[in-house]
């Protein structure tokens, strides 16, 4: 177990609707991170929050948003769904000063 | 669990033997570099590190080895066992804190 919690872990939606995905750190860690794994990409950074601030930004949609909370926890909104945003959507966090990521065990978007 | 199911190059090692699993990074200003383990169904797993005023680094049946001239890096398992197949990824840190993970392979071990 990471520490790392990510909800839920399964979701099926139609293409043209909008979901949130959710994630909870490790207790402590500042910052959080996005990932998407589909089928022919591998692991693609999408983006990075550290307490609070967008930190670095990845090959992001702009129908993708996320933002975190002052209690640290983060959101990944999906929006205008199309059948290729169709993946596993890793959320990670890491301590300051650290280079290590700690995955949550992902959520797995099926858009129909 | 559920597979990724990803196009991915892979290696097949029998049980006991060592293996070496490659990765070409594209970045040579990255200067801290991480293998993690993503089995089935689960999230990528820290494996071991390696900065990059370093060659090696060796872990429990884990080495990792660094060619900075030529921007590769490996992995090494040794006496591979069942547990160890899963997919392996390299990650390489670009700026302050963004990982950049490379395709990965998927380790096979059969008895």
């Amino acid at each position: 177990d990471s520490g790392v919690t990510q909800t839920p872990k399964h979701l099926i939606t139609a293409t043209g609707q909008r979901v949130t995905l959710r994630c909870s750190p490790r207790s402590g860690d500042l910052s959080v991170y996005w990932y998407q794994q589909s089928l022919d990409q591998g692991l693609q950074f999408l983006i990075q929050y550290y307490n609070g601030e967008e930190r670095a930004k990845g090959n992001i949609l702009e129908r993708f948003s996320a933002q975190q909370f002052p209690d640290l926890h983060s959101e990944l909104n999906l929006s205008s769904l199309e059948l290729g945003d169709s993946a596993l959507y890793f959320c990670a966090s890491s301590a300051e000063g650290t280079g290590e990521l700690f995955f949550g065990e992902g959520s797995r978007l099926t858009v129909l | 669990g559920e597979s990724v199911g990803l196009h991915l190059p892979t290696l097949s090692v029998q049980e006991g033997d060592n293996s070496i699993i490659n990765c070409a990074y594209s970045n040579s200003a990255s200067d801290y570099f991480i293998w993690y383990k993503q089995e089935s169904g689960k999230g990528p797993q820290f494996i071991i590190d390696i900065r990059s005023n370093m060659d090696k680094r060796q872990g429990q049946r884990v080495t990792v080895l660094l060619n900075k001239t030529v921007k590769h890096l490996s992995l090494q398992i040794a006496a591979t066992q069942p547990g160890d197949s899963a997919v392996y990824f390299c990650a390489e840190k670009v700026g302050t804190d963004k990982l950049i993970f490379g395709t990965g392979t998927r380790l096979q071990v059969f008895p």
